[in-house]
């Protein structure tokens, strides 16, 4: 069974702190990605990673970094939370060409 | 980039009733076109996918059809049962460049019993 872990289910942050969500998978995925999934948006890509070191940016990259130091682990910054980006966070890995495995989500809320 | 519609955003139908999604796509370089399900407070997964040599897959109560001319692509879902009833999103995805899904704003499907 491939596993996915977010490290955080819920995550309550100030303005203009600096947040780290991490993403973990267990199965070699090359690929890994961070979408933000916001009521009537779908899930908008963030970041993505398709080896180790190596990121390109999504739809929405503003505000955000990445960093993939290992094969298993990625992830998102947020370098100065700011209240717009306030929603749930959802990593997803997969292999070279099969279906993509979606963590359980982070509810990230910036007060 | 890719740029995915999809509709409609919330759909209500009576227990054993069909449902129909329709998405539409508009990178010609497309090739998979996979459906994801999210119940309520859990994870989206894997319900269905479609590659560009294929026009129709199917799965128990579960259809994709894909119109690679028209570049829209529909989820069929027969004998509804009242937990089908969750957020389906499609998405879309060629193989070259770019490796990531974009997706569909999603539709709420509700299962009436």
């Amino acid at each position: 069974d491939v596993k996915v872990t977010q490290s955080s289910r819920y995550l309550v942050k100030r303005t203009g702190e600096k947040v780290f969500l991490e993403c973990v998978q267990d199965m070699d995925h090359e690929n890994m990605f961070w979408y933000r999934q916001d009521p009537g948006l779908g899930l908008r890509l963030i970041y993505f990673s398709y080896d180790v070191k190596m990121k390109e940016k999504g739809d929405i990259p503003e505000g955000y970094s990445v960093s993939r130091e290992k094969k298993e682990r990625f992830s998102l910054i947020l370098e100065s939370a700011s209240t717009n980006q306030t929603s749930m966070y959802l990593c997803a890995s997969r292999p070279r060409r099969a279906e993509a495995f979606f963590g359980q989500g982070t509810r990230l809320t910036v007060v | 980039g890719e740029n995915v519609e999809q509709h409609p955003s919330t759909l209500s139908v009576q227990e054993g009733d069909s449902a129909v999604i329709k998405c539409t796509y508009s990178d010609s370089a497309s090739n998979y076109f996979p459906w994801y399900k999210q119940e309520l407070g859990k994870r989206p997964q894997l319900i269905i996918d479609i590659r560009s040599n294929v026009g129709e897959k199917k799965d128990q109560r579960i259809a994709v059809t894909l119109n690679k001319t028209a570049k829209h692509f529909s989820l069929h879902i027969t004998e509804t049962q009242p937990e089908d009833s969750a957020v389906y999103f499609c998405a879309a995805r060629g193989d070259t460049g770019r490796r990531a899904l974009t997706f569909g704003s999603g539709t709420r499907l509700q299962v009436q019993p």
